[in-house]
């Protein structure tokens, strides 16, 4: 069974730092592709960032491009994301997923909240 | 850039069926949509993939009740038989070389 477990979000202020971690267990991590998407409070789901696995290259929103950074760390099975330069616009709940290839199935998990505010 | 358009709302009565629509920008390469349900407070949770002109694949445990299809640049989301569990929000999404795009998503009311 897939698991993916979030962590590390929480209370920042404006133009704070913050990392989040997903941990993953249940498949072979490193060779999936995986996805950060976040949802603001009330509003719909929004693509942040992927990185294909084995390696490959890594992709952005437009809205967090410059200032946000997927990485991930096979050997620990953890897909990170780093949020630099936040502000009240980054609220919301940020969900890893494996998303594989185009005939995956996409697993989600539970997510975790940040909150940007003075 | 892929654009993925939903119907903000959509509602149906209990037992019967409701298709969910979501329509794909021209020029777009994926040929592949990838359904998933919110339900309140809840994670989203993956239905299918439906290949545009071809089959869906459900995830694991998604009932028989949730079926995709297509046709031509839009692709359905169909509910049989619809029980109030599935209140819930329905997205879409896609995906290009270097991109991802969720649609905005489809409130179902249960009546």
């Amino acid at each position: 069974e897939v698991q993916l477990l979030e962590s590390g979000g929480g209370l920042v202020q404006p133009g704070g730092s913050l990392r989040l971690s997903c941990e993953a267990a249940g498949f072979n991590f490193r060779v999936y592709a995986m996805s950060w998407v976040r949802q603001a409070p009330g509003k719909g789901l929004e693509w942040v960032s992927y990185i294909r696995g084995s390696g490959g290259n890594s992709y952005y929103a437009d809205s967090v491009k410059g200032r946000f950074t997927i990485s991930r760390d096979d050997s620990k099975n953890t897909l990170y994301l780093q949020l630099n330069s936040l502000s009240a616009e980054d609220t919301a709940v940020y969900y890893c997923a494996k998303v594989g290839g185009n005939y995956d199935p996409i697993d989600w998990g539970q997510g975790t909240l940040v909150t940007v505010s003075s | 850039q892929p654009v993925l358009t939903q119907s903000s709302s959509a509602s149906a009565s209990l037992g019967s069926s409701v298709k969910l629509t979501c329509t794909l920008s021209s020029g777009h390469s994926s040929n592949v949509i990838a359904w998933h349900q919110q339900q309140p407070r809840k994670a989203p949770r993956f239905l299918m993939k439906v290949e545009v002109g071809g089959n869906d694949k459900k995830g694991s445990g998604v009932p028989d009740r949730f079926s995709g299809s297509s046709s031509g640049a839009d692709v359905y989301l169909t509910i049989s038989n619809v029980q109030s569990e599935d209140e819930a929000d329905y997205y879409c999404e896609t995906w290009d070389t270097n991109t991802r795009v969720f649609g905005g998503g489809t409130k179902l009311t249960v009546l």
